[in-house]
């Protein structure tokens, strides 16, 4: 059964970057009903989606970051990643890696997630 | 982009209450809605897409219902390990919104 586990530094400086790397495992990155997204939930706060990545490479964001943020897949390591740049404060959050599975015609859902992994963001 | 909204923000309930969430979208998303479950310190848990299909595995107390801009999640008969916030999720188009959550907590 496919697995994500995020890994990274748990704590970034502000203006820094915070990169974060999910590995999948018990399946392939390369399949092409799934798509490699991030998600965030900031303390106190709701869900908050990031962005998606294809395994061919093709990234979809949340314009809400202002264009800090770039996505990108490594099939040779099973492996996607996330790198935010200029943090801040608000950027403080659990960050989850997911999967977003075309279960159907036009149907998806995000069917994988792996633990969650903190992130601060604070000199 | 397509904003979210869920009513009530907490609601307070006993075991084998029936209970009933509800999820608004500020545009047409025909049936292109998701429920997600989140107890605290865990990831979230995919229950139902497709606004009314359950995902595998998820206890058919759980039901989804509505399309276009109104939705609702209904848990049949409340039980102890339902207590927990509760999300829906447009995924219509780009960028990917979900709403504030409902937490259910125990009365």
């Amino acid at each position: 059964q496919l697995q994500l586990q995020e890994s990274g530094p748990g704590l970034v400086k502000p203006s820094g970057t915070l990169s974060l790397t999910c590995a999948v495992s018990g399946g392939s990155i390369s399949s092409s009903d799934s798509y490699w997204g991030w998600i965030r939930l900031p303390p106190g706060k709701g869900l908050e989606w990031i962005g998606t990545v294809s395994y061919s490479g093709d990234t979809y964001y949340n314009p809400s970051l202002n264009g800090r943020v770039t996505m990108s897949v490594d099939t040779s390591k099973n492996q996607f990643s996330l790198t935010l740049y200029f943090v801040t404060a608000a950027d403080t959050s659990v960050y989850y890696c997911s999967r977003r599975r075309r279960i159907g015609a036009g149907l998806y859902g995000i069917d994988v997630w792996g633990q969650g992994t903190t992130v601060t963001v604070s000199s | 982009a397509i904003q979210m909204t869920q009513s009530p923000s907490s609601l307070s309930a006993s075991v084998g209450d029936r209970v009933t969430l509800t999820c608004r979208a500020s545009q047409d998303i025909r049936s292109d809605l998701g429920w997600y479950q989140q107890k605290p310190g865990k990831a979230p848990k995919f229950l139902i897409f497709a606004a009314s299909s359950l995902h595998g595995g998820v206890p058919s107390r759980f039901s989804g219902s509505g399309s276009g801009t109104d939705f609702t999640l209904t848990i049949s008969s409340l039980q102890p390990e339902d207590f927990a916030t509760y999300y829906c999720l447009q995924d219509y188009s780009y960028p990917l919104t979900f709403g504030p959550g409902t937490k259910v907590d125990i009365k």
